[in-house]
């Protein structure tokens, strides 16, 4: 089964600021890595898939890097409504499909 | 617009089953796998079963397999997600969501509840 860590497991900081969240996995998945958004109450919102390719209707601010073991979730300016609880997931080599056990980003 | 609705869950006690079922509207149901996730209450997420297009083949979690049966029926739009034998350790809100390799669209959710 391939783990995946994110880091770190929480992130403060203002709007307008840059967010950097890691996701490390234990095998190498080249690009199939995903990234989710959820926010309380809600169902998570697919953001980034194949590593660095934006869903549909996802603002440019938001974008995806890596490959290997090693991605990277960029948040270029944070605006009020992108705090809120980050996953990585892969299914490179699965079952099972697994996800990182998310990053909150919190207002400082 | 893609929409997908679960129900059944509920409060059972532990050893109980249920019968979760997704209804889903706005694409071409047969042609594409279904996935369930869940979240514990406070927790990430754990990728539960999928299932096939056809529904011929299936996938599960090591957690639940023999315990939880994936099933769809393409005529009614319709997945399912047969639990039995529930635990505590089941606990948790329960999505469906549409998979095409990344899971772009998901339901809003029903909370199931393993409890005396």
């Amino acid at each position: 089964e391939i783990v995946l860590t994110q880091s770190p497991a929480t992130l403060s900081l203002s709007p307008g600021e840059r967010a950097t969240l890691s996701c490390r996995a234990s095998q190498s998945l080249s690009s199939c890595l995903a990234w989710y958004q959820q926010k309380p109450g809600q169902a998570p919102r697919l953001l980034i898939y194949d590593a660095s390719n934006r869903a549909t209707g996802i603002p440019a601010r938001f974008s995806g890097s890596g490959s290997g073991t090693d991605f990277t979730l960029t948040i270029s300016s944070l605006e009020p409504e992108d705090f809120a609880v980050y996953y990585c997931q892969q299914r490179c080599n699965w079952p099972p499909i697994t996800f990182g056990p998310g990053t909150k980003l919190n207002v400082k | 617009e893609v929409q997908l609705l679960e129900s059944g869950g509920g409060l059972v006690q532990p050893g109980g089953s249920l019968r979760l079922s997704c209804v889903v509207s706005g694409f071409t149901f047969d042609d594409y796998a279904m996935t369930w996730v869940r979240q514990a209450p406070g927790k990430g997420l754990q990728w539960v079963s999928a299932i096939s297009g056809s529904g011929g083949s299936t996938y599960y979690a090591d957690s639940v397999r023999g315990r939880f049966t994936i099933s769809r029926d393409n005529s009614k739009n319709t997945l399912y997600l047969q639990m039995n034998s529930l635990r505590a350790d089941d606990t948790a809100t329960y999505y469906c969501a549409k998979d095409t390799a990344d899971f772009d669209c998901w339901g809003q959710g029903t909370l199931v509840t393993v409890s005396s």
